[in-house]
């Protein structure tokens, strides 16, 4: 099993729609968790850290379920600059992340 | 603003070339990483560094090597490139701390070996 596994999508959605991405992770020990962007042909970018309480900021959600080790992202009011690919990233031990392989999304007119 | 650079964004180079590829970045991070990134895989470590002269083996280290000789300059070396090492590389800085710090990357270099 891989230890940070994402559904490839790709997710092909109208704008205006509200999108959801999921990742699991299997180190049970895992510390800290992030949502980062990645623009074609770009490097990839924060978007926002995961807390236990779940985070707001703007129109993304986050929201971390320790006991079913599971992450999740929520996008609403989809719009065309949206389209990228979201990785989930998890902290493993001081300092070490895995990236996981990634969620396509195409935001259409 | 953190800027990371890398020596290239493209690099062509032939079966058993020694191939070194450079990375600096400008915020005094004590945190540098190399990773390949190929379709499907996503980013793969290869070594990272939390100090200068200080290396530690990733996920995939085999037909790679790193020198730190100061804080600010990462190179990843290819000892012998063959064509499994074609792929896209990205170099990575971060702070060093607990609860992890946003890791910022280089433009990346996309390498081709023939």
């Amino acid at each position: 099993r891989k230890e940070v596994e994402q559904d490839p999508g790709p997710f092909n959605v109208p704008e205006g729609a509200t999108v959801a991405f999921n990742c699991t992770y299997s180190n049970s020990a895992s510390q800290s968790f992030f949502w980062y962007r990645q623009d074609c042909r770009k490097e990839p970018k924060l978007l926002m850290s995961v807390y236990s309480s779940g985070n707001e900021d703007g129109r993304f959600t986050a929201q971390l379920n320790r006991a079913s080790q599971y992450i999740s992202l929520l996008i609403r009011d989809s719009k065309l600059s949206d389209s990228a690919t979201y990785l989930c990233v998890v902290e493993t031990s001081y300092d070490k992340v895995i990236f996981g392989p990634g969620t396509s999304l195409s935001v259409i007119p | 603003d953190v800027k990371v650079t890398q020596s290239s964004r493209y690099l062509v180079k032939r079966t058993g070339e020694k191939v070194f590829l450079e990375c600096v970045q400008d915020m005094d991070h004590e945190n540098m990483f190399w990773y390949r990134q190929d379709p499907g895989l996503g980013l793969r470590l290869i070594y990272f560094s939390y100090d200068v002269k200080m290396k530690e083996k990733g996920d995939i280290p085999e037909g790679y090597s790193v020198s730190r000789e100061k804080k600010e300059r990462f190179s990843l070396i290819l000892e012998s490139a063959s064509t499994n090492q074609t792929s896209m590389y990205l170099c990575a800085s971060s702070l060093r701390g607990t609860g992890s710090s946003e890791q910022f990357f280089g433009p990346g270099t996309r390498l081709t070996v023939l």
